[in-house]
């Protein structure tokens, strides 16, 4: 599997721009994904990356860099429904097992 | 739509008590796998599944057994239950190997 590692917390203001980052290990890298988990409720897909480069949808981006084993995810325009938990998952081995990092705790406040 | 359908939400056991938790989905997905989810720990991947009849450990297996009978089912059985298995479970499966994984509610269980 891979080691994720991603900030424990992170707070930021309604409106503003907050980038949480990850870092993997490369070997037997497939591919990176982000998932929004609020209190109490399951994972749920926010993105995928497999390329280097950055993919936005909508308010959310994320960001890949293979050689470097680093991710980000880029959040726009904070709502208050934006806080929230935010998973980074690396997909490994032949059967692209995702492995979960700790994940990063979001506090928006007014 | 379904999904992914996880029973039961909650749960109460005494130590050494057996249970199954109960996962299902109707998508077709080949690959299906559990995850126990502790504060602080994120999501540990326990015995995934890549088709019926193949079934394999992942990090945190110990205490768990689990069989694949059916595409749609997916059962996490507990022969033994410690207090250490206290967590929140999720069931996830996902359609191809570069999916997104879909999960059900989630099942939380306390072992006294």
């Amino acid at each position: 599997g891979q080691n994720i590692d991603q900030p424990t917390e992170m707070t930021a203001t309604e409106g503003a721009i907050v980038q949480i980052n990850c870092t993997y290990q490369t070997s037997g890298f497939n591919g990176l994904f982000w998932y929004q988990q609020h209190a109490g409720e399951a994972p749920t897909f926010l993105s995928y990356n497999v390329l280097d480069g950055l993919e936005e949808k909508g308010r959310f981006s994320s960001f890949l860099s293979r050689s470097k084993g680093y991710s980000y995810l880029l959040l726009k325009e904070l709502q208050m429904k934006d806080s929230a938990s935010y998973l980074c998952a690396g997909a490994s081995g032949g059967s692209y097992i995702p492995t979960f990092g700790r994940g990063t705790s979001l506090i928006v406040h007014p | 739509n379904a999904g992914v359908t996880q029973t039961p939400k909650f749960q109460v056991l005494k130590t050494g008590q057996s249970m199954t938790l109960q996962c299902a989905q109707d998508m077709n997905h080949e690959y299906m796998s559990w995850y126990r989810q502790d504060p602080g720990m994120g999501l540990r991947l326990i015995h995934y599944s890549v088709g019926a009849g193949i079934t394999d450990q992942g990090e945190v297996p110990n205490g768990y057994n689990v069989s694949r009978s059916t595409t749609e089912d997916f059962p996490l059985r507990l022969l033994s239950a410690a207090p250490s298995q206290t967590s929140v479970y999720f069931c996830a499966s996902r359609g191809h190997p570069q999916g997104e994984l879909f999960f059900g509610e989630g099942s939380r269980l306390t072992v006294l």
